[in-house]
């Protein structure tokens, strides 16, 4: 069955600091992996998808994540952080043979002034 | 372009009641999902519904129904409430195959007294 692994809870960095959010897969076959955000009592917004092609992805705000066969990672990052990018954020995977998205448990990100 | 949009926002109900939670795709989707999200964790799947037909259904007992009319729109329906089945529910829509990004609503909170 697909999983994936959020391993911090919390992440703090300052602004303009780069920042890095982790995440690891589990999957049979190839994965499709997505990051999401979420903002207090709002549903869920797309930041980028790995689906095949080139390991490092650019997604919307300046976001980009790192897809990593070999350590099963999918890192998501910004070279400058901003105090507006504090949120929930969310790693996923799809499941094969229909579109269930498989969540991780979510990395409350904090960026400080 | 308008998102997707769920209806109603808020909702407070008692134990053993009924629910229908209602969902309209962004225009030109045909796939809708659901989500169940209990506060803390990261969401659930509960349905997929493709051309009006289920295509996947997630660990969720029979209480919980779904179906998608002619026009993609889709209601989620749960009987017999239960306090535990206070949540955010979430309606993805997307295109149509297993690439494709689906795209959340703002979500219902359901809260059960």
């Amino acid at each position: 069955a697909q999983s994936v692994a959020q391993p911090e809870d919390q992440v703090n960095v300052a602004e303009g600091n780069p920042l890095t959010v982790k995440c690891t897969y589990s999957v049979s076959g190839n994965p499709y992996l997505f990051w999401y955000v979420q903002y207090p009592n709002r549903g869920l917004q797309f930041l980028l998808k790995y689906i095949t092609g080139d390991n490092l992805v650019k997604g919307s705000y300046g976001f980009e994540a790192e897809f990593n066969k070999s350590q099963t990672s999918f890192h998501l990052k910004k070279p400058s952080a901003l105090v507006s990018d504090s949120a929930l954020y969310f790693c996923a995977v799809r499941s094969t043979g229909f579109q269930k998205l498989v969540f991780g448990t979510g990395t409350r990100l904090l960026v400080s002034p | 372009d308008a998102g997707v949009t769920q209806s109603p926002t808020h909702l407070i109900k008692t134990r053993g009641q009924q629910v229908t939670l209602r969902c309209s795709p962004i225009s030109g989707h045909k796939s809708v999902s659901w989500y169940q999200q209990v506060l803390g964790q990261g969401p659930q799947f509960i349905f997929q519904y493709y051309e009006k037909e289920e295509r996947g259904r997630g660990n969720f007992p029979d209480r919980f129904s779904a179906r998608q009319f002619p026009n993609y729109s889709s209601e989620l329906n749960v009987n017999a409430l239960l306090l535990g089945d206070s949540a955010l529910y979430l309606c993805a829509s997307s295109l149509r195959g297993q690439s494709d990004t689906q795209y959340f609503g703002p979500g219902t909170r359901l809260t059960v007294l």
